[in-house]
């Protein structure tokens, strides 16, 4: 049973970086069937792709973020990271980590973390 | 980017209910729609890929149907673990996109 665990802090100064990492079990970020990805919803909202990336390195970002953000993976650790800079408090959220198939019939955010609030504030 | 409406954007219904909630995209994208069910503190759990696929270990009473750009799921008689708030969200290009949710309550 392939599990996600996000990990971080909490608490984030307005205009720092957030940073999270998601630790998998149960399955392997170097798998050429998946995708390895970011998920946002800010308090009583809907969702936000942030962005996901491949075993290889490539990777694929929200353009409303791109600016910003950062995804790595660590195939070592079976970890995948987030990194998110100039936060500001729209940028408070649970953060999910998740995966996504790369076939055709599995093109879907199959798996998911528990989800990390993160609170940007001074 | 693809924008994902869905229509209620709440709804009451009753246990034993038939319920179909739809999902519009604005452009049309074949059949990369999926179906999520969120509980509240929890994360999303996939239901529907590929408009009408039931992912494993999914209630045989969640179907899927639609392709271009009309979608609907239906829960064909709702039980009481079913009230949640359910997502379309689409795989046909990226950015991915969610549609903004269902709210399913109890009447």
């Amino acid at each position: 049973q392939v599990q996600l665990q996000e990990s971080g802090p909490g608490l984030v100064q307005p205009s720092e970086t957030l940073s999270l990492t998601c630790t998998v079990s149960g399955g392997s970020v170097s798998s050429g069937s998946y995708y390895w990805s970011w998920i946002r919803q800010p308090p009583g909202k809907g969702l936000e792709w942030i962005g996901y990336i491949y075993h290889s390195g490539s990777t694929n970002y929200n353009p409303s973020l791109k600016s910003r953000v950062t995804i790595s993976v660590d195939t070592s650790k079976n970890q995948f990271s987030l990194k998110l800079s100039s936060v500001t408090a729209a940028d408070t959220a649970v953060y999910y980590c998740a995966r996504y198939g790369t076939s055709r019939g599995s093109l879907a955010f199959d798996y998911w973390g528990q989800g990390t609030l993160v609170t940007v504030s001074s | 980017d693809i924008q994902m409406t869905q229509s209620p954007s709440s709804l009451s219904a009753s246990v034993g209910d038939r319920v179909t909630i739809t999902c519009r995209a604005s452009q049309s994208m074949s059949s990369y729609l999926n179906w999520y069910q969120q509980k509240p503190g929890k994360a999303p759990k996939l239901l529907i890929y590929a408009a009408s696929s039931l992912q494993s270990g999914v209630p045989s009473r969640f179907s899927g149907s639609g392709s271009g750009t009309d979608f609907t799921l239906t829960i064909s008689s709702l039980q009481p673990e079913d009230f949640a708030t359910y997502y379309c969200q689409q795989s046909f290009s990226t950015p991915h996109t969610f549609g903004q949710g269902t709210k399913l309550e109890i009447k």
